[in-house]
């Protein structure tokens, strides 16, 4: 059965600090992996989405990368600002059929 | 990008009463998902639905407590019926736009169950 742990829990940074953010799987077999960004009232935002042949994804000062072997995705936040406190998931799909395994997610606060 | 409006984005109900959420793609969708977060956990998935044909259930979830309606591409309602106070949960829809995996998510609706 599939599990998928983020760590830490929470993380508090001042601004400016480069982050990174863990999230570790027990089953290699993939489909993909997304990272995705929780604000209070606004739902889920997804931030970048990895498929199983790929080893990172960019998207300005957000970069993931995916090592199947070793069950393990990191999300890098560079130059990190007060708007990017949030709770950040990560989630993966064991095939094309959508069934999301989650994270409980790394609650982020950044400090100005 | 898919834009989802999801209402109501809060409410407050009574044990024993039911409540509809709503959601709204602008834009044709295959398949919409419905997701429950309770309190400091992880997504949950609770169905699949789909235009056409009756909703595909997640083990521990039953139609009869979450009813859920697909009458077109672009809508949906997730129905949480005789509500008890373990009910009070976050819920989600999400969409798979342009189905390329990458998921699209409503705000969420609040939900606390007195």
């Amino acid at each position: 059965k599939q599990e998928v742990t983020q760590i830490p829990a929470a993380l508090s940074v001042p601004e400016g600090e480069n982050l990174v953010l863990n999230c570790s799987f027990t089953d290699s077999a993939i489909y993909n992996l997304q990272w995705f960004r929780q604000d209070p009232g606004k739902g889920l935002t997804s931030l970048l989405l990895i498929q199983s042949s790929q080893r990172e994804q960019t998207s300005g000062r957000l970069n993931a990368s995916l090592d199947k072997s070793s069950g393990r995705s990191t999300l890098y936040i560079a130059a990190s600002q007060p708007g990017d406190s949030a709770t950040y998931l990560c989630a993966v799909t064991r095939d094309s059929n959508y069934q999301l395994i989650w994270g409980a997610g790394t609650k982020l606060i950044i400090k100005p | 990008s898919a834009v989802i409006s999801q209402k109501p984005s809060r409410d407050i109900c009574q044990r024993g009463t039911s409540l509809t959420i709503q959601c709204q793609v602008d834009s044709q969708v295959t398949m919409m998902f419905w997701y429950r977060q309770q309190p400091g956990q992880s997504l949950t998935l609770i169905a699949t639905a789909n235009q056409g044909s009756e909703a595909t259930y997640e083990s521990g979830f039953v139609i009869d407590k979450f009813p859920i309606s697909r009458p077109n591409l672009t809508f949906s309602t997730l129905t949480v019926s005789n509500m008890s106070p373990e009910d009070s949960s976050i819920y989600l829809c999400s969409v798979d736009w342009q189905g390329g995996g990458k998921l699209f998510f409503g705000s969420g609706t609040q939900l606390s169950v007195l």
